[in-house]
């Protein structure tokens, strides 16, 4: 049981490229998230689903899509990086908000390091 | 607009001290709760407070929840140098609240302990 999987571990962009961050899992969760983490700072929502085929946005969802078309697969694509983009992404799932007590906390991933040259 | 703040940000201690860091909401929570992380790591949980009055203890760490007051605590008993990390707290209050369906989270307590 691997739990959340991301990669890649690290990358470097520059301006103006773009790439996929992929997030796998492997819990059979219905809910999955992104979020970021600037430095010195707490993470913060940008993308979540709720399960396969549906998404939402969350606080900071502007330069960024997902999609999820499985119940393990949940990628962040950046489309025209930016500076302001840099930080580290973590993926994470859960079980849905009503499940048993004890399984509803959410599982974070290892980390995506973003750093937009 | 929910916002989360933790306090102190930064914390220095010896081991064998006991201390408490403090995470206030501004709105109603469905859940409350406590992460590790450590330096270029993921988080960990620790902790999920559902209720009012909610306390739980694992090892050397508690934490408590008072939804009356939007606060809730993680107390240190005895520390010791492997607690050294730092501790989020993150407010879910997607139904009372009317958020998102994800966490939102405090800045964190960098926490390190002296031998």
């Amino acid at each position: 049981n691997a739990g959340v999987t991301q990669t890649p571990k690290f990358r470097i962009l520059k301006i103006g490229q773009s790439m996929t961050l992929q997030c796998t899992q492997d819990m059979n969760h219905n809910y999955m998230y992104w979020y970021r983490q600037d430095p010195g700072m707490g993470l913060k929502l940008i993308y979540y689903s709720v399960g396969a085929g549906i998404t939402d946005k969350g606080e900071v969802p502007n330069g960024y899509n997902v999609s999820r078309s499985t119940t393990e697969d949940f990628p962040l694509r950046l489309e025209l990086a930016a500076p302001s983009q840099t930080s580290v992404y973590f993926c994470a799932s859960s079980y849905s908000f009503w499940a048993e007590h004890g399984t509803d906390t959410q599982y974070f991933g290892p980390g995506t390091r973003l750093t937009v040259l | 607009e929910l916002k989360v703040e933790q306090n102190p940000l930064f914390l220095s201690m010896q081991e064998g001290k006991n201390y408490t860091i403090y995470c206030n909401y501004s709105t109603t929570s469905d859940r409350l709760y406590w992460y590790r992380q450590d330096p270029g790591k993921s988080l960990e949980s620790l902790f999920v407070l559902l209720s009012n009055g909610a306390v739980k203890q694992e090892g050397r760490l508690m934490a408590s929840l008072d939804t009356k007051a939007r606060l809730s605590t993680l107390h240190i008993t005895a520390a010791v140098h492997d607690l050294s990390a730092t501790y989020f707290c993150a407010v879910d209050c997607r139904y009372s609240g009317g958020g998102a369906d994800g966490l939102t989270f405090g800045k964190g307590t960098h926490l390190i302990i002296q031998p």
